[in-house]
This record gives C-alpha cells, structure tokens and sequence, in this order.
C-alpha cells in the first residue's frame, strides 16, 4: 500500500523568498516519487522525480526535492520564488512494477507581489 | 511536437446521454491512463492500459469504459453519464509503466454533467 500527504493546501510567500512545498509518504517498498506542476487550465507538467538513486533531486525552474527515507518526506524546495511559480503542486508516489501512481491532493501555491 | 491530446476540452451534458472522450498520443507510448481530478482530493486514477488490447481498472472504475485498439488512442466512455461523473478528467502516457517513468498529460477535459 501508500499514500501521499501533502502537508499544506495552500502556500503564499512573496516574490524572491524561499519556497518550502511540504511532502510526506507512506510505501510497503521502496518508492519513486515525483513531483509535478499544474499551472491554471493546464495539464500537469513533471518538475523532477526521485528513483534511488540520489537523494538530492534537482528539476526544471530552480526547484529541488531532497529524499529523506528516516522522515519519509520529500519536501520541494526553490530559494527564490518567482511570479510565474504560482500554480498547483501535486506530490506523487509509486512503486516499481505496480502501475499505480498514489497523488496527494495538491499545494496551491501564491506568490506575492 | 511531443504531446497529449484530448477533445473535447469542455463538454456540458445530460444524465444518461453517452459520451465520448479522446485522447491520442504521438510518441509511440505503451502506457496510458484516465485521471480524474476533484477539489481536494487530487488525482484518482480511472483505468490504464499498459498496451494495446491491455487494459485493467485504477481506483474509480465505476461508471467507465476504455478500450485500446490502437497504440496511440484511449478513449474514455461514459455509456450512462450522472452528475457524480462531473470532473476535470486528464488523459496520460509514458514510455513504460508510469511507477518510476516521466508520465506526459494531456490539457484536460472538463465535464459537467446535469
């Protein structure tokens, strides 16, 4: 079995500031884990996925995501928030050869002018 | 280009009238899946199909049929829509299976149902 929790529906910090999207999952086996971006009246678009090997995940527009299996998180992170980060954050799980991806229910995130 | 299409975008329809939804991919995918998303609880997945004549249920069936005849189609069939069926639904595909590859969504359908 997982599940995904994502700890906080809704974000807002000020243009420039640090972002912290916050990540907690639960697998019976070792898992991939994804996150991905849904700007407004879009599809969801992949920032970065962690698949065993480092822990330190580094995706697209500045974001990263560090694998913390004694936590079992894995909190997104980008040091400077920028206008065009405002959109939906979605953190993923899954398992290798169980096709089944487990979603979290989303992190809105407002950026502040 | 390299994408996910789905049609109709948005669609308004009536209880019991049944419905079609496309979704077709150009880069040779052999996986693809149904989500659909509802206010606070994210993504739920529908059904998926890990090729062609391959299909199996996610973790909301109930209320849909898919088929995969060809590689790069699956559509979505609601044979007896309902209300509880108004949803923003997202077609996706990905080269392998979707638990540790890069899965590629289309833009969305919004279904309303009344």
């Amino acid at each position: 079995a997982q599940s995904v929790t994502q700890l906080d529906s809704h974000v807002s910090v000020s243009e420039g500031t640090p972002v912290l999207l916050r990540c907690n999952y639960s697998s019976s086996y070792s898992p991939s884990l994804f996150w991905y971006v849904q700007h407004p009246n879009k599809g969801l678009q992949l920032l970065l996925k962690y698949t065993s090997a480092a822990t330190l995940v580094k995706g697209i527009n500045g974001f990263e995501a560090e694998f913390k299996k004694s936590e079992t998180s894995f909190h997104l992170t980008k040091p400077s928030a920028h206008m065009s980060d405002a959109a939906e954050y979605f953190c993923v799980v899954g398992v290798f050869g169980n096709e089944k991806l487990t979603f979290g229910t989303g992190t809105r995130l407002t950026i502040i002018p | 280009e390299a994408q996910v299409t789905q049609n109709p975008r948005y669609l308004i329809t009536v209880t019991g009238k049944k419905l079609t939804v496309t979704c077709s991919q150009n880069m040779n995918h052999e996986y693809m899946s149904w989500y659909r998303q509802d206010p606070g609880l994210g993504l739920r997945q529908i059904y998926y199909s890990m090729n062609v004549e391959v299909t199996d249920k996610g973790d909301v069936p109930e209320g849909y049929k898919v088929s995969r005849k060809e590689k790069r189609n699956f559509p979505l069939i609601l044979e007896s829509p309902s209300p509880n069926q108004t949803s923003l639904y997202f077609c996706a595909s990905s080269a392998q299976g979707q638990s540790d590859t890069e899965a590629f969504f289309g833009q969305g359908t919004r279904l309303t149902v009344v």
